[in-house]
């Protein structure tokens, strides 16, 4: 079983600070997503990485995959109370469908004003 | 293009009753997954369509199944519900082609099982 362990699982910081949220694994993932999800909604797609190595940067946000493609990081720069939400890792494990996703548990961010 | 749409948006059943939830998956996309989103459990894999055959199926029971039409809609549904059944279902979908990697969710279902 391939699992994706997240961390931290509850982040609670004050407007303007930095944060990184961690995926790891033990297993090599083909391609790894990141999702932010509001509460009663889906998952919606921040990003998409799948070389290893490769960073990525959208505004403010800012994600890597690890060169051996078994970890991955989200870094917020200058956080906003908009940014407040659930922020979900998920990955493809090697060998598996692109269809069968592979969640980590979670970071719930609160972002203080 | 439209997103993903899922239908109905929320549902409450009892406990023994069977659902069916529909999903609409984004135009020219072929495949859609299923999720279970729990408090505890987290995000879920139940089952992928693609061109309506099942490609993979996660560790759910029997009483949890799903189909896919041709024109790629997909249904799932749940029969003799428990109390635990009670979660946020999710459909997904993506293109076979550039981006495969990526799949676009829908808004969901939360369905609450008394």
């Amino acid at each position: 079983t391939q699992l994706l362990e997240q961390s931290p699982q509850f982040l609670s910081i004050q407007e303007g600070e930095n944060l990184t949220v961690y995926c790891n694994s033990s297993s090599v993932f083909s391609s790894l997503q990141w999702y932010r999800q509001e509460p009663g909604e889906g998952p919606v797609l921040l990003v998409t990485v799948v070389t290893g190595g490769e960073v990525k940067k959208l505004k403010r946000l800012t994600f890597q995959f690890g060169d051996a493609r078994k970890d991955s990081s989200l870094h917020i720069t200058a956080a906003q109370p908009g940014d407040t939400g659930l922020y979900l890792c998920a990955g493809h494990a090697g060998g598996t469908s692109y269809g069968k996703l592979t969640f980590g548990q979670g970071t719930i961010l609160t972002v203080h004003p | 293009k439209a997103g993903v749409t899922q239908t109905p948006r929320y549902l409450i059943k009892t406990r023994g009753q069977q659902v069916t939830l529909s999903c609409s998956p984004i135009s020219g996309h072929r495949s859609v997954s299923w999720y279970q989103q729990t408090p505890g459990q987290g995000l879920q894999f139940l089952f992928e369509y693609f061109s309506e055959t099942q490609r993979n199926k996660g560790n759910f029971p029997g009483r949890f199944s799903g189909r896919q039409f041709s024109n790629s809609r997909s249904e799932m549904n749940v029969s003799t519900l428990e109390l635990g059944d009670s979660a946020l279902y999710l459909c997904a979908s993506r293109d076979s082609g550039g981006g495969k990697e990526t799949q676009y969710f829908g808004p969901g279902t939360r369905l609450l099982v008394l």
